[in-house]
């Protein structure tokens, strides 16, 4: 089967940085990605790691360590609209299919 | 070009009565995902299906859940004889034949309320 474990909650100021965590186990392993969701709408997607390393994307990062099965998104510069539930996500190489964490819900406080 | 559209938006149904959510993919898109959420967790996998087949329903209850994808119109997930507990928002995404080098785009939702 399928687990991710993600904090449930992080609380930052704006302008600063953070870190989300997530630990994945799964019996097949493609690659781990990370959605953003507002208010219960729609999730988009932020970012996407199939190999180890860093990915950055303007103010967000995404780190993935496959012999850890760990990966972390970082988001630098917060603002208030960063405000929202993060979802990290493993793609399954045996089916292909999707399965998400439970989300980190992050509150930037001005 | 469209977004994942899903529709109704809302739903109210009565315990006992039939839900039928609807899902259209992006254009291009062949693969669909279902998921299901409650106030303050996570998206619970369901199915993932391509056209006419179903890849993955590790996620679907044994009873009453069903879900389809057919060669023409939208993917449709339906609940029969809905209980309280089937209240949620479920969220369906679409992807290429592979999600495996891409992103996958969620439409708004349905909201199902069971009264």
């Amino acid at each position: 089967g399928q687990s991710l474990e993600q904090p449930s909650e992080v609380t930052a100021v704006e302008g600063a940085i953070v870190q989300i965590n997530c630990t994945y186990q799964t019996s097949g392993f493609y690659g781990l990605s990370w959605y953003q969701q507002h208010d219960g709408g729609a999730p988009t997607f932020l970012s996407y790691n199939a190999l180890d390393g860093l990915e950055e994307t303007g103010r967000f990062s995404s780190f993935l360590s496959r012999s850890d099965s760990y990966g972390y998104l970082l988001l630098q510069e917060l603002q208030m609209k960063d405000s929202a539930s993060y979802f990290c996500a493993v793609i399954s190489s045996n089916t292909g299919k999707l399965i998400f964490g439970q989300g980190t819900t992050l509150q930037v406080k001005p | 070009n469209a977004g994942v559209m899903q529709n109704p938006r809302h739903l109210v149904r009565r315990r006992g009565q039939e839900a039928r959510l609807r899902c259209s993919p992006m254009k291009g898109h062949s693969h669909v995902y279902w998921y299901r959420q409650l106030p303050e967790e996570g998206l619970k996998f369901m199915v993932y299906l391509q056209k006419e087949n179903i890849i993955d329903e590790s996620g679907m209850p044994k009873e009453r859940f069903s879900a389809e994808f057919p060669k023409e119109g939208p993917s449709i997930l339906r609940i029969q004889q809905v209980v309280r507990g089937d209240s949620a928002a479920y969220f369906c995404a679409s992807s290429p034949p592979t999600v495996r080098d891409t992103e996958a785009f969620f439409g708004q939702g349905t909201r199902l309320t069971v009264v």
